[in-house]
């Protein structure tokens, strides 16, 4: 009973590589979400996916690029990574949009240098 | 547009104590969801209850309390006879019907210690 599985756990990049988490969910969920945790800041939506081949922008979406092909993966990739990205970045997914709770991943902790 | 506000940071008592976790929304749409989250050290989040705004039924579950209150836009967390093992961030969130995009904005999170 996976649920929603994120790899890596730890990532240090440099300033200016590319590199995706990957996200997966074995729940037949429709409904796949990337958000950043930062110290005082709560969870922030970066973009979400209401099923495969449709994905839209959520709150901070600049740098991240996102796709839906199939309906269990969500992989989020950050083009150009900055020291700003640093944060830890969680998929949450659930059946669907209708505000559902949301079920989360372990999570990925992401260090820029 | 939508905002939800955890005034406390942190919370520190010991054991067996009883601790209320505050919880404040903003939103102008009539339908919104309202939800708790536990962080605990390990850093997953792990889903605790989910309210619809029709909905102002308290709600009790073991040792874990919610009071939805649409007066004072609120949606507080009690935790009655605490244990180490609550010793986690707490966060509320808030989705909206509105939009559609199954979007929830978090609260800045209440860190609660419990000791011993």
């Amino acid at each position: 009973n996976a649920g929603v599985t994120q790899t890596p756990k730890f990532q240090v990049l440099k300033t200016g590589q590319s590199m995706t988490l990957q996200c997966a969910q074995d729940m037949n969920h429709e409904y796949m979400s990337w958000y950043r945790q930062d110290p005082g800041m709560g969870l922030r939506l970066i973009h979400y996916s209401v099923g495969a081949g449709i994905t839209d922008q959520g709150e901070v979406p600049n740098g991240y690029n996102v796709s839906r092909s199939t309906t269990e993966d969500f992989p989020l990739r950050l083009l150009s990574a900055a020291p700003s990205q640093t944060s830890v970045y969680f998929c949450a997914s659930s059946r669907d949009r209708s505000n559902q709770p949301q079920h989360f991943g372990d999570g990925t902790r992401l260090s820029i240098l | 547009a939508q905002k939800v506000t955890q005034a406390q940071t942190e919370i520190s008592v010991v054991e067996k104590e009883d601790v209320t976790l505050d919880c404040v929304y903003e939103t102008r749409d009539t339908t919104y969801y309202l939800f708790w989250y536990k962080q605990p050290p390990s850093g997953e989040l792990v889903f605790l209850i989910r309210r619809n705004s029709f909905d102002e039924q308290n709600e009790i579950s073991g040792r874990y309390s919610w009071n939805f209150q649409k007066s004072t836009s609120s949606f507080n967390f009690t935790i009655t006879a605490s244990q180490v093992v609550d010793s986690a961030v707490y966060f509320c969130a808030l989705s909206v019907r509105s939009g559609n995009t199954g979007k929830l904005i978090f609260g800045q999170g209440t860190t609660l210690q419990v000791k011993p």
